[in-house]
């Protein structure tokens, strides 16, 4: 049972629109989500982060959307840049006290300069 | 930010012998620390989490006697996928929290691509 997902394994933009990767989780108990970045054989690097009391974050070009009624956050990336280019991995947090990641599947974001 | 290093970066074995992986935080201590394994194009799993001083936990289905977790120190813990077969190749990755951070945020080591013959 997959409690993050990620519908869209790929995406393609052209450099300097706007890319938007899309997240849905089924656990209620989540209270903070993590967007990360990462390029093969390499690990997760941290991108952007929302809490649960909020409904959007922003830093930079990056921007997270949350909401919560429906259950989906979404990564807004403006403008796109080729260097952007990587898989992005959202991911959630439960607040049990363990902290650990529940990631989704990944969504492979290819810039086309 | 915190570092996390992760080596070795890529080991091809033999089936049958057992590999040691090393997680360390760099510039901070870690009591805890977590492990994640990726097969190609797929998720991010939880396999364990490693706590320093004491017994791992780990996750359902992943078996504690095949994959040894050893935190003997706050800044080092280890990973020793024990006689490993084809099906253990795999892409394992280590984390950690670091103080001054959110605690939901995971830092992560460089990974480890693991090949057994």
């Amino acid at each position: 049972d997959q409690q993050v997902k990620q519908n869209s394994p790929s995406l393609s933009v052209q450099e300097g629109r706007i890319s938007i990767l899309n997240c849905d989780y089924t656990n209620s108990m989540f209270d903070y989500f993590l967007w990360y970045k990462k390029y093969p054989a390499e690990g997760p690097t941290f991108l952007i982060s929302i809490s649960s009391i909020k409904d959007k974050n922003e830093d930079g070009r990056f921007t997270v959307f949350l909401n919560k009624s429906a259950k989906h956050l979404s990564l807004h990336i403006v403008p796109s840049q080729p260097g952007d280019s990587a898989v992005y991995f959202c991911a959630a947090s439960d607040g049990t006290g363990r902290r650990a990641l529940t990631f989704g599947s990944g969504t492979r974001l290819q810039v086309q300069p | 930010g915190a570092v996390v290093s992760q080596h070795p970066s890529r080991v091809i074995c033999k089936s049958g012998t057992s590999v040691k992986i090393e997680c360390r935080s760099l510039d901070f201590q870690a009591t805890t620390m977590f492990w994640y394994r990726q097969f190609p194009k797929q998720s991010l799993m939880l396999m364990a989490t490693s706590n320093e001083g004491s017994k791992a936990t780990y996750e359902q289905g992943v078996e504690k006697d095949k994959f040894l977790i050893n935190h003997a120190s706050l800044t080092l813990s280890t990973l020793t996928v024990t006689s490993a077969h084809p099906e253990d190749s795999s892409f394992y990755i280590c984390s950690a929290r670091a103080p001054g951070h959110a605690n939901e945020k995971l830092f992560f080591g460089s990974g480890t691509q693991l090949s057994v013959l």
